[in-house]
């Protein structure tokens, strides 16, 4: 049981590049979540999904697009990276079977724009 | 809004010593808090949360949070701090969905031998 995972851990990108960021969980979540951490801002939610092909937009969505085509899988993607999305990326699941159930986080991608 | 202050970025306290984090929170109906704790170069994992009754909440390796309402403050607390509690610690506040969380800036804990 591994949780949720991200891949990759750590990546390099020229401004304009693009990238897709992977998470995966095998708890059978129904929602999945990905934050920015940025230095004395907490984490801010990007965007998230409630269920298998649908997403809606978080606090700070502007930038990137996701898809969740598998209930496993969502996928975070940034078309065109800025410097500003610097940034080490979360991924997070949570089952909705109760209120508030807790969300189990990766351990992180760290993405540096260049 | 939801928002959450962590007013403290950085604090450092003796191995043996006891230690409280602040967390002051603005939310509009019954606040569900969350204390996260993240290890350098880690994720992040639940220490404790508050939904409802008993304002004391115990969590893992031997936290425990009070939740005020009259002060909008959900305080981490440990009586004695080991060095391997130093790590970030994240208060959160979640909407009554259950769907968003919104976090504070963080506190950073050292531990000083």
């Amino acid at each position: 049981n591994a949780g949720v995972t991200q891949t990759p851990k750590f990546r390099v990108l020229k401004t304009g590049q693009s990238m897709t960021l992977l998470c995966a969980q095998d708890m059978n979540h129904e929602y999945m979540y990905w934050y920015r951490q940025d230095p004395g801002m907490g984490l801010r939610l990007i965007h998230y999904s409630v269920g298998e092909g649908t997403t809606a937009k978080g606090e700070v969505p502007d930038g990137y697009n996701v898809s969740r085509l598998k209930k496993q899988n969502f996928l975070l993607g940034l078309e065109s990276a800025a410097p500003s999305q610097t940034s080490v990326y979360f991924c997070a699941s949570s089952s909705p079977d109760s209120i508030q159930e807790t969300q189990y986080f990766g351990p992180g991608t760290r993405l540096l724009v260049l | 809004a939801q928002s959450v202050t962590q007013p403290d970025i950085h604090i450092t306290v003796s191995e043996g010593a006891s230690l409280e984090l602040r967390c002051n929170y603005s939310y509009g109906a019954t606040p569900y808090l969350f204390w996260y704790v993240q290890s350098p170069g880690q994720g992040l994992q639940l220490l404790l949360k508050y939904f409802s009754g008993d304002t004391l909440v115990q969590g893992i390796k031997g936290f425990e949070a009070e939740f005020k309402r009259s002060q909008s403050s959900f305080n981490l607390r440990k009586p004695s701090v080991h060095w391997s509690d130093a790590a970030e610690y994240f208060c959160a506040v979640g909407n009554n969905a259950g769907n968003m969380l919104t976090f504070g800036g963080g506190t950073r804990l050292m531990v000083k031998p």
